[in-house]
């Protein structure tokens, strides 16, 4: 079983819908959790980033994050045909020089106008 | 915002031939960086962890003599690929841990195929 599991997709949706994305995770000691954008043949932009559970928006998205379920979930509201792209969830239990991260496998999104 | 220049972003090479892909962190100090191999369609696979003037750490099963790895300043490191074959043809992709920021800024990958 993999550390982070992630619904590779694709998911279609209309032009103004809202995309809903998740991951699981089975490490408890996962604390800081990010959200990354990823287009083809390009590398990961970072999108949001929140530590410890809760929510946090920016914009036209939305991060949440339940520790007790392990489970994180990114929204993005009024979705854009520009918003097609991979969605990566990654994760790490500390901020420090030389901790890497942990991924999903990514979830494709199409957004069709 | 945190940038990472990755060159080249498209690399053709002959087999037998080393390749050398650079990343280099503009406006911050990259204390790590992080080496990643992407398959098509696929997610991040970590190859090595490097700090700056350290030997770097390689993850399980990725030949540290193939994949040569430098990071001899605070905003500069290289990957150079030795002796590529048609199985290293990938799309490579740095990240650089700054401490001003959280901190994991991807760099936009290279391309490398070998012919």
């Amino acid at each position: 079983q993999k550390e982070v599991e992630q619904d590779p997709g694709p998911l279609s949706v209309p032009e103004g819908a809202i995309v809903s994305l998740n991951c699981t995770y089975s490490n408890s000691a996962f604390q800081y959790f990010m959200w990354y954008r990823q287009y083809s043949r390009k590398g990961p932009e970072l999108l949001m980033y929140t530590y410890s559970s809760g929510n946090k928006e920016d914009g036209r998205f939305t991060a949440q994050v339940d520790k007790s379920s392990k489970y994180i979930s990114l929204f993005i509201r009024d979705s854009q045909p520009s918003d097609s792209a991979t969605y990566l969830c990654a994760m790490s239990p500390i901020k420090a020089a030389g901790n890497k991260l942990t991924f999903g496998g990514g979830t494709r999104v199409l957004v069709k106008p | 915002g945190a940038v990472v220049s990755q060159h080249p972003s498209r690399v053709i090479c002959k087999s037998g031939t080393s390749v050398k892909i650079e990343c280099r962190s503009l406006d911050f100090q990259a204390t790590t960086m992080f080496w990643y191999r992407q398959f098509p369609k696929q997610s991040l696979m970590l190859m090595a962890t490097s700090n700056e003037g350290s030997k770097a750490t390689y993850e399980q099963g990725v030949e540290k003599d193939k994949f040569l790895i430098n990071h001899a300043s605070l905003t500069l490191s290289t990957l150079t690929v030795t002796s590529a074959h048609p199985e290293d043809s990938s799309f490579y992709i740095c990240s650089a841990y700054g401490t001003e920021s959280y901190g994991y800024t991807f760099g936009s990958g290279t391309r490398l195929t070998v012919v």
